[in-house]
């Protein structure tokens, strides 16, 4: 199956900082998505990008699907932005997401 | 509002026991799933569902069973045959299936199970 691995494993910030996530996949993909998981556990959906770029407030992704990566891009960091950053492909396996490990992002004021 | 509601939030069972987790959306998606996440780890599929009473093992499915009675409602049943159930568990859907289609997953807000 797919495979998808992230970098950094963490990242520690100043708030107003900028930060860049990697996600890299060994397969062509219908759905690559990137999620924040809060503190409470819930995954909030960021991007859905299997192809091109997007932007949303302080964040923007871009998916280049025939180089195989994703990269989510966080401007002027802040407090609430600290938590776990997913990314998830799908590949060629029916009925399933695969997650990388996650980047751990801690954002100090 | 729409979307998917997971209960209970937080869950505690004897060992031997088993418990029924509660996934249900409102959101018309055809296709439902279930993921377990331990402790700084990603997210692995136990069970989904294309369709209404159609269901697929996933890659951890041992100790689990699910039903799909209804396109809402997508129920996972912990049996006392897993082995290592403490765990955090995220319900998710989606129009069409993941794999097949361009289709975005939502995930509900989870449900911590602790056996004790």
């Amino acid at each position: 199956g797919i495979q998808v691995e992230q970098s950094p494993p963490d990242l520690i910030l100043q708030e107003g900082a900028n930060s860049t996530l990697r996600c890299n996949f060994s397969d062509s993909v219908n759905n690559l998505q990137w999620f924040h998981q809060n503190p409470w556990g819930q995954l909030i959906n960021l991007f859905y990008i299997p192809s091109g770029t997007k932007q949303n407030g302080r964040l923007s992704a871009t998916t280049v699907a025939t180089e195989r990566y994703s990269l989510l891009y966080i401007s002027s960091s802040q407090t609430t932005d600290s938590g776990v950053y997913f990314c998830a492909a799908d590949g060629t396996s029916y009925g399933k997401l695969t997650f990388g490990q996650g980047t751990i992002l801690t954002v100090h004021p | 509002d729409g979307g998917i509601t997971q209960s209970p939030k937080y869950l505690f069972r004897k060992e031997g026991q088993n418990v029924t987790l509660s996934c249900e959306q409102n959101l018309n998606h055809d296709a439902m799933y279930w993921y377990r996440q331990d402790p700084g780890q990603g997210l692995r599929l136990i069970y989904y569902s294309q369709i209404v009473n159609d269901f697929q093992k996933g890659d951890i499915a041992e100790g689990y069973s699910v039903s799909r009675e209804k396109k809402e409602s997508f129920p996972l049943t912990v049996t006392s045959a897993q082995k290592n159930p403490t765990a955090f568990y995220l319900c998710a859907s989606s129009f069409g299936l993941l794999g097949r289609t361009n289709t975005e997953a939502f995930f509900g807000q989870g449900t911590r199970l602790t056996v004790v």
